[in-house]
């Protein structure tokens, strides 16, 4: 079975541009979570999404923002970048509903880099 | 406000020996935790959480942690350490607040098993 994946894999930016990261999740899990992970750190929350409908923000600008499709993938867009944006960024889904005792399955990661 | 710290950023253990990884966690009322690995390039895998019960959790790979409500800590441990063992290792505090998973990670510790 195919974990969760996601695209693309590495990508450079240069500041002020735009980005969008995808992510499918494991088939029959409807909760999306976005977490960006700078080097050196843990990871920070960023959005969770369950049946299509935004539940949670982590502190981040509006230039973030994130959207779940009928078969529960998910965009992370992100404009405007700054370099502080530099990071990898990590979507993860979970089976059951909207729990504080769900485990998180991770996808591999998009590396993005600003210049 | 939820966090979760990780005092050593680097342990190091000789292939064989038991090994331990630090964690404590401040929340309002009864947190679940995690602990979880990232190997390079990768991303994050669960290893085990804790609940609710018995302080004693075991994991995968040979891997446990014990709750300490008290002292609001969450060691992980493990009696045998083995050279593949080294990696990232993220605690995490994760709570149902507002209607989302809310999960905090602590900034991770580097285990280095020595042969």
């Amino acid at each position: 079975d195919a974990g969760v994946t996601q695209s693309p894999t590495h990508l450079i930016k240069t500041r002020g541009q735009h980005v969008t990261l995808r992510c499918s999740p494991i088939s029959g899990h409807k909760s999306v979570s976005w977490y960006q992970q700078v080097l050196g750190q843990g990871p920070q929350f960023i959005f969770q999404y369950y049946e299509k409908e935004e539940r949670g923000r982590g502190n981040f600008p509006d230039r973030f923002s994130a959207r779940q499709f009928p078969n529960y993938s998910s965009e992370l867009n992100v404009n405007a970048l700054l370099l502080g944006d530099s990071a990898l960024y990590l979507c993860a889904s979970t089976l059951w509903g909207v729990s504080g005792a769900n485990v998180l399955t991770f996808g591999a990661g998009s590396r993005l880099t600003v210049l | 406000a939820q966090s979760v710290a990780q005092p050593e950023d680097q342990v190091n253990v000789a292939e064989g020996n038991p090994l331990t990884v630090k964690c404590t966690y401040s929340v309002s009322g009864n947190p679940y935790l995690f602990w979880y690995v990232q190997y390079p390039n990768r991303g994050l895998q669960f290893l085990l959480k804790y609940i609710t019960g018995d302080n004693l959790v075991k994991g995968s790979y040979g891997f446990e942690a014990e709750f300490n409500k008290s002292q609001t800590s969450f060691h992980l441990k493990k009696p045998s350490a083995l050279v593949s063992d080294s990696a990232l290792y993220f605690c995490a505090v994760s709570l149902l607040s507002g209607g989302y998973q809310k999960v905090t990670f602590g900034t991770g510790t580097k285990l280095q098993v020595i042969p």
